[in-house]
This record gives structure tokens, sequence and C-alpha cells, in this order.
């Protein structure tokens, strides 16, 4: 059985704060492992694919790392916004040919 | 480039009834992934398509559901003699096939209700 694990739950940040969370998926049969944003009343949209152990990528003011050999990517979002509001999604690809699975998600609230 | 298509946006069916959602993926896409998100839950996957076949259907109930994504049109997610815990919240998505790893392509779901 394929599991995806995503913590915490939820988290509240202050504005201006920075902060992360974390995805832990299977360590042997690695593909792929994505992130997505997930704002309210809207759709999923990918922030990052990472498919190399150690890769680290950044857009804006947010960053991915993988370490595939223990099986964890941390999520990073540097001085958060009011926008930055979401709940955030990890989701694991086994194979090529394979489904992707998503983990619960991180509920992120920006306090003004 | 439209995005991925999912209709209808809000369907209600009666117990018994049949439910039949669609998903046109983006343009040159041809795998189709369906989710379900229940109420305060996750993304469960339930069935993975190309065209004209069935990649991954672990996720499926083994009865009332079925997918298909034929040659020509769009993928179809069918549940037949609806009961109330299928309400929930269907969402499609799509990936280019030249990109194994690609991202998913989101539609904005179809929301099933049950009475």
């Amino acid at each position: 059985i394929l599991n995806v694990e995503q913590s915490p739950q939820s988290l509240h940040v202050q504005e201006g704060d920075s902060t992360n969370f974390t995805c832990s998926f299977p360590s042997s049969n690695f593909y792929a492992l994505h992130w997505y944003r997930w704002e309210t009343a809207k759709s999923p949209e990918a922030l990052f694919v990472m498919t190399l152990n150690g890769d680290e990528k950044k857009k804006g003011r947010i960053s991915a790392t993988l370490n595939t050999k223990e099986g964890y990517s941390y999520l990073y979002i540097k001085g958060s916004q009011p926008e930055d509001s979401a709940t955030y999604l990890c989701a694991f690809k086994h194979s090529s040919a394979s489904k992707i699975i998503f983990g619960s998600g991180t509920r992120l609230s920006i306090r003004p | 480039n439209a995005g991925v298509m999912q209709n209808p946006r809000h369907l209600v069916r009666r117990r018994g009834q049949e439910a039949r959602l669609r998903c046109s993926p983006m343009k040159g896409h041809s795998h189709v992934y369906w989710y379900r998100q229940l109420p305060e839950e996750g993304l469960k996957f339930m069935v993975y398509l190309q065209k004209e076949n069935i990649i991954d259907e672990s996720g499926m109930p083994k009865e009332r559901f079925s997918a298909e994504f034929p040659k020509e049109g769009p993928s179809i997610l069918r549940i037949q003699q609806v009961v109330r815990g299928d309400s929930a919240a269907y969402f499609c998505a799509s990936s280019p096939v030249q990109e194994g790893a690609g991202e998913l392509f989101f539609g904005e779901g179809s929301r099933l209700t049950v009475l």
C-alpha cells in the first residue's frame, strides 16, 4: 500500500514569518514527487515536479527539497503573505506508468 | 489553449439513479486521472486512463463505478445506482504523454449530490 503523509495537517502563521512542512513517501521505487497549491474554490495547481534525489526547486518565495533515500520532501515559504493561504498537497509516483497518490495536505492560514 | 474541462459542475441525483461525469483533457494530453474528494478529506485516487486503455483502476469501488477514455471524445466517469455516500467532488486531471513525471492539470471538479 502506497502511503503519502503530510504534516502538519494545518498551520497558522503570522504574516512575514517563514514556514515549512513535510511530505513523507515510500523510499523504495521512487519516480517523482509533486507539490501542488490548492486555493479555496479553485483547482489544485502545480508548484514543483521533482525527480532526482537532492533536487531543490524554487519559485519566488517558495522552495522545495527532496530526499528520495529517506523518503521525504520539505516545502518552504519565506516571508509568508496572505495570498499564500491555501492547502499544499504533495503527490507521489513510484514508476513512469503508475498512478499519482496524494497526501491529505497541509492547510496553511496566514494571519495579517 | 483551453484547460481541463469538466461537466457538469454540479449534479444532483436521487438514490438509484445514474451519474455521468465528463472530462475533456487539455489539448495534446492523453493521460487522464480521476480523483474523489469527500468532505473534509483530500484527493483519493480512483482511476488512471490513457486513450482507450485503463492503466490503473485500483482506487475504483468494485461495483457501480466505471470509467472510460475513448479514442474520440471526453473521459467519462459513470456511477450507477448512486447512494448518498457517493456525494463528493470528483476531480479530473490530465498530463501530457511525453512526460511521465509531468505535472497534473486539474479541472474545476464536478460536485455530485445524492438526495
